[in-house]
């Protein structure tokens, strides 16, 4: 079956910029999302962007999405305590979305 | 508006009871989805619907079985609880392309 990847942590300073990846299989796919998991609590959407886009920018979140090699990244600029969560990949190319396992994002002060 | 709500938030069965987890939403959507969520796995999709009285299994559906007699719930069933359902369970709903999630239930079968 399609799968999603993503890697499981990444750690950063207060105020320096993020750069969470996902590579996915499926070829066909027509949305890719990234959804936001603080802890205790459901999955937030953060941003979608539609294939045939290769960026999409909305205030401190930047997307870029390269066809080519299935690679999907999310930079949060200038990052902060409040961003410390777990970041889904998700694509929703059938139907259906199929997540990646996560990337827990620790902010460090 | 609520938004997507689930009943209850918290339950520990024993090996064997069974259970129902309601997930109600109030925003008119057509599509509803019951996902798992355990360390290190991600979001696993159970169950769907597509619409009122219509239901499909997805990745991961056995030892399940849902309803969704009214538009508004979705409900979630095991009729006999194993210790491999342990996870945190939840529900969303969409319309297009955004899916809304409901805030979980931890669910522990000892």
């Amino acid at each position: 079956g399609e799968d999603v990847e993503q890697s499981l942590f990444l750690s950063v300073r207060e105020g320096d910029s993020s750069v969470i990846n996902c590579t996915y299989t499926d070829s066909s796919s027509t949305y890719l999302y990234w959804y936001k998991q603080e802890p205790g609590a459901g999955l937030q959407l953060l941003t979608y962007i539609f294939s045939n886009m290769d960026m999409k920018q909305d205030q401190r979140l930047t997307v870029l999405l390269n066809k080519k090699d299935k690679h999907l990244s999310l930079r949060i600029a200038d990052t902060q305590t409040g961003d410390s969560a777990i970041y889904f990949c998700a694509d929703g190319s059938q139907g259906n979305l199929i997540f990646g396992k996560g990337t827990k994002l620790s902010v460090k002060p | 508006n609520a938004g997507v709500t689930q009943t209850p938030k918290f339950r520990v069965l024993k090996t064997g009871q069974s259970m129902t987890l309601l997930c109600a939403q109030d925003m008119n959507h057509e599509y509803m989805y019951w996902y798992r969520q355990d360390p290190g796995m991600g979001l696993r999709l159970i169950h769907y619907s597509v619409g009122e009285g219509t239901t499909a299994k997805g990745e991961v559906p056995d030892g399940y079985n849902v309803s969704r007699l009214k538009k508004q719930n979705f409900l979630l069933g095991l009729e006999s609880a194993a210790p491999s359902q342990t996870s945190v369970y939840f529900c969303a709903s969409s319309y297009a392309e955004e899916q809304f999630f409901g805030p979980g239930t931890r669910l522990t079968v000892l």
